[in-house]
């Protein structure tokens, strides 16, 4: 079966750091893309960043570049996302996801509520 | 960035067929591959994915739920509509990316 679980969130204030991390198991994490996607509060889905199955590639939306960072451990299946100069916007619960070839989102974490405010 | 419009409500009676619609501001197909992909939300849940490129039905997804269309129009059907239906669906692409894209949801209530 496979699982997703977050880890890492909670409460920040602005301009600090928080570091996310989702532990994966039931498949071969080192086959497989992985993506973060967040959602605001009684908002919808928002894509985050994404990294290769090797961590060769990474790719960003626009309002994290820069700010944001995805990796990966495939020798502990883990996936990360380092979020530096955080800001009022970036408050929602961040999902880890299993990302499939052409850019679908197959399993999911549970979430994990990052709240950045002082 | 593409933009994915979705009506944010449909009332619908239980038993009955609900068609609940996605409109790309261009295209997101490319050859035979319609790459718009549909996802459930329960409220307090996670998401999880009902159909991938456009009309292929992910694993343990029950065939009432069916996906059609191409270019830019895109339907989500789901026949009959049962009480375990209610919640949130989301329309997503990945024909341009960065960045994939979610269209704004559409909450299924019970008329």
């Amino acid at each position: 079966e496979v699982q997703l679980v977050e880890s890492g969130g909670g409460l920040v204030q602005p301009g600090r750091s928080m570091k996310l991390s989702c532990a994966a198991s039931g498949f071969t994490f080192s086959n497989y893309g992985m993506a973060w996607v967040r959602q605001a509060p009684t908002k919808g889905l928002e894509w985050v960043a994404t990294i290769s199955y090797d961590g060769s590639s990474t790719y960003y939306r626009d309002s994290v570049k820069g700010r944001f960072t995805i990796s990966r451990d495939n020798a502990k299946s883990t996936l990360y996302l380092q979020m530096n100069s955080l800001r009022s916007e970036d408050t929602a619960t961040y999902y880890c996801t299993r990302d499939r070839n052409p850019g679908y989102f197959d399993y999911w974490g549970q979430g994990v509520m990052v709240t950045v405010s002082s | 960035d593409i933009v994915l419009t979705q009506s944010p409500a449909l009332a619908v009676s239980l038993g009955q067929r609900a068609t609940i619609s996605c409109r790309a501001s261009q295209s997101v197909s490319i050859s035979r591959y319609n790459l718009m992909h549909w996802y459930q939300q329960k409220p307090g849940q996670q998401p999880k994915l009902l159909i991938y490129r456009a009309s292929n039905l992910a694993s343990g997804i029950p065939a009432r739920f069916s996906g059609s269309g191409s270019g830019t129009d895109f339907t989500l059907t789901i026949n009959p509509v049962q009480a375990d239906d209610i919640a949130t669906y989301y329309c997503q692409q990945s024909r341009e990316s960065p960045p994939w894209t979610f269209g704004g949801g559409t909450k299924l209530e019970l008329k």
